[in-house]
């Protein structure tokens, strides 16, 4: 069955960076792209990143961009966020998701990520 | 950007209850649209890709229609399994996906 597992959440400090990682399986992981979305506590969904199946387009919300980016390693069914200059204001759960055609139709359980001095 | 307007915020309803939900995009996004349900704690679950197509295994007491800007997701009967917040989502611009605000349902 299809599976999403991410990784790599914690608490940081502002200014710190973190890599999440996000490792698939159940489905060709190469023929599908990636999405990232997170929820601060309380919040609604943002939508944060996505990456094509091949990796040669990577898309970012402006509140990202230039902090943040996306990588996947299609021979080890991987994906990862790295997330620079982080901010307070990116704490949330971070999910990805499988891509299929204009929606994200399985999704991982979740990571939080903290930023707080 | 495109902005998803959705309203309202949240309702509370009686089971078996029509409930109602709109999503209002601020440009023509033609068909391009999601929904999704959140139950607390969960990850998001696809109900409804492409306006109107019931995603594998979704109960048909879950309905979307709408086109352009204007779309409205549907319930028909609610059951108590249903309590969740659920969201819009536009995909019209790839390079900038956007959710709706979310509707939180309560039961009466």
């Amino acid at each position: 069955q299809v599976q999403l597992v991410e990784s790599g959440g914690g608490v940081v400090q502002p200014g710190w960076s973190l890599r999440l990682s996000c490792a698939a399986s159940g489905f060709t992981f190469s023929h599908y792209g990636i999405q990232w979305v997170r929820q601060a506590p309380g919040k609604g969904l943002e939508w944060v990143a996505v990456i094509w199946y091949d990796g040669n387009n990577k898309y970012y919300a402006d509140s990202v961009k230039g902090r943040f980016t996306v990588s996947r390693d299609n021979s080890n069914n991987m994906a990862y966020l790295q997330m620079n200059s982080l901010r307070a204001q990116d704490t949330a759960v971070y999910f990805c998701a499988r891509y299929n055609s204009g929606h994200e139709d399985f999704w991982g359980q979740g990571t939080l990520v903290t930023v707080s001095s | 950007d495109i902005q998803m307007t959705q309203s309202p915020s949240s309702l509370s309803a009686s089971v078996g209850d029509r409930v109602t939900i709109t999503c209002q995009a601020s440009q023509d996004i033609t068909n391009h649209l999601n929904w999704y349900q959140q139950k607390s704690g969960k990850a998001p679950k696809l109900l409804i890709y492409d306006v109107s197509n019931l995603e594998t295994g979704v109960p048909s007491r879950f309905s979307g229609s709408g086109s352009g800007t204007d779309f409205i997701f549907t319930i028909s009967s609610l059951q108590p399994e249903d309590i969740a917040t659920y969201y819009c989502q536009q995909y019209d611009n790839l390079a900038a996906l956007t959710f709706g605000g979310g509707t939180k349902v309560e039961i009466k």
